[in-house]
């Protein structure tokens, strides 16, 4: 139990598009998910947190309006970059953190590699 | 969450146990010390984490001082499937929040 998917595994797009990353928990409710990316050789660095139903909370330095963040369901969040940019690729991770409040356990999806040209 | 220390990297051959030190001098009485890893190109996979209670599962073993200032994870019999890098944290436990990943100690087994 607890998987977390996340949907695509890797893009390439052009510069100046769209891109939409889902990510899902397939066999819990997660309230709250977490948006992590990843440049070569660095660590996972923290994007936002979103809460189902409420908006993103972003780290400093993210810009809100670049990374769209939607949690509408207890199984869904999905980011989108827009206006993507090759400064924007890197490797894109989310985790889910089960509902209940004594379970602080939080899964990680398998990443998304996006390649922007 | 409190600060943890870690060596950059480890070399450990196949078959043997790999021991992979954290410092976290500054750890609170209600923080946990959590073990994570990564595999290229994957998402982190938790491993297991303490309190202060020596603690084992399927994957691995975590040995924390009495002080609680450090721990050492250890994984008894290395394969080269567990080559990847390994972050330790330090967090109260049932938290909301995310998890704070430092650098790691990336680990590389050898045949």
């Amino acid at each position: 139990g607890a998987v977390v998917s996340q949907h695509p595994s890797w893009v390439i797009c052009k510069s100046g598009t769209s891109v939409k990353i889902e990510c899902r928990s397939l066999d819990f409710q997660a309230t709250t998910m977490f948006w992590y990316r990843q440049f070569p050789k660095q660590s996972l660095m923290l994007m936002a947190t979103s809460n189902e139903g409420s908006k993103a909370t972003y780290e400093q330095g993210v810009e809100k309006d670049k990374f769209l963040i939607n949690h509408a369901s207890l199984t869904l969040s999905t980011l989108t970059v827009t206006s993507a940019h090759p400064e924007d690729s890197s490797f894109y991770i989310c985790s889910a953190k089960r509902g209940t409040s004594a379970d602080n356990e939080q899964f990680f999806g398998p990443g998304t590699r996006l390649t922007v040209l | 969450d409190a600060k943890t220390t870690q060596p950059p990297s480890m070399d450990c051959a196949e078959g043997r146990a790999a021991n992979l030190p954290c410092n976290h001098s500054t750890i609170s009485g209600n923080e946990y010390v959590y073990w994570y890893r990564q595999i290229h190109s994957q998402g982190p996979q938790y491993i297991i984490h303490g309190l202060k209670n020596n603690e084992t599962n399927e994957m691995a073993s975590l040995i924390i001082t009495e002080d609680r200032k450090s721990s050492t994870l250890i994984l008894p019999h290395a394969t080269l499937r567990d080559t990847a890098v390994y972050y330790c944290i330090a967090r109260r436990g049932y938290s909301g929040y995310a998890l704070n990943f430092g650098k790691g100690t990336s680990l590389l087994v050898t045949p």
